[in-house]
């Protein structure tokens, strides 16, 4: 079992470039996150899928995109880089256990973005 | 008002120490909270649920205050492995996850 996986592991990009970060977990959780975190901050939430087919915006999903295709995987994507996307870049997975309410999210192991 | 908010320390405490810190949040009708843990540069990591009526893993000891809504974590006999940045983290709807900025914890020989 690998858990949850990132790539790419680093990234440098140009202002106004294009890229994806890919996520993949091999538990077949229902929901997958995709997290931002940066120096003095929590992990903030960018997008969230509850399934298969299914999105939803988070606390800070301006300026990303996602796609969840396949339950294993969910994708971010930034069309137009900007500096303020530098950042570490976690995707998080799980199965809710909805009768305790009680969800462990289990994190790949981030990315990290410079946008020059 | 951020949802969940820590002191950011660092407590840094010599080898066998007890070392105790707080988080609030601010959101009453959250249901399910947690502390997790995060070495430097990797992704963070369950440490524990917190329950309603205080629990215990090992050295490691988490309280809830629903009435004054705060978090605490009790680390006893502190190892030099416990030397992490500790996150609270809030359950909120649609099981998303609010996040702390962490409590920095080092413990020094």
């Amino acid at each position: 079992n690998a858990g949850v996986t990132q790539t790419p592991k680093f990234r440098v990009l140009k202002t106004g470039q294009s890229m994806t970060l890919l996520c993949a977990q091999d538990m077949n959780h229902e929901y997958m996150y995709w997290y931002r975190q940066d120096p003095g901050m929590g992990l903030r939430l960018i997008h969230y899928s509850v399934g298969e087919g299914t999105t939803a915006k988070g606390e800070v999903p301006d300026g990303y995109n996602v796609s969840r295709l396949k339950k294993q995987n969910f994708l971010l994507g930034l069309e137009s880089a900007a500096p303020s996307q530098t950042s570490v870049y976690f995707c998080a997975s799980s199965s809710p256990k909805r009768t305790s309410g009680r969800s462990e999210q289990f994190f790949g192991p981030g990315t990290r973005l410079t946008v020059l | 008002r951020k949802e969940v908010e820590q002191d950011p320390g660092p407590f840094n405490v010599p080898e066998g120490a007890t070392v105790a810190f707080n988080c609030t949040y601010s959101n009453s009708a959250s249901q399910s909270f947690f502390w997790y843990r995060q070495d430097c540069r990797k992704e963070p990591k369950l440490l524990m649920s917190v329950y309603s009526s205080g629990n215990e893993d090992g050295r490691f000891t988490a309280q809830l205050n629903r009435a004054s809504q705060y978090i605490s974590l009790l680390i006893r006999d502190s190892k030099l492995s416990d030397s992490a940045t500790y996150l609270c983290v809030v359950n909120g709807p649609d099981y998303k996850l609010s996040f702390g900025a962490g409590t920095t914890v080092t413990v020094r020989a």
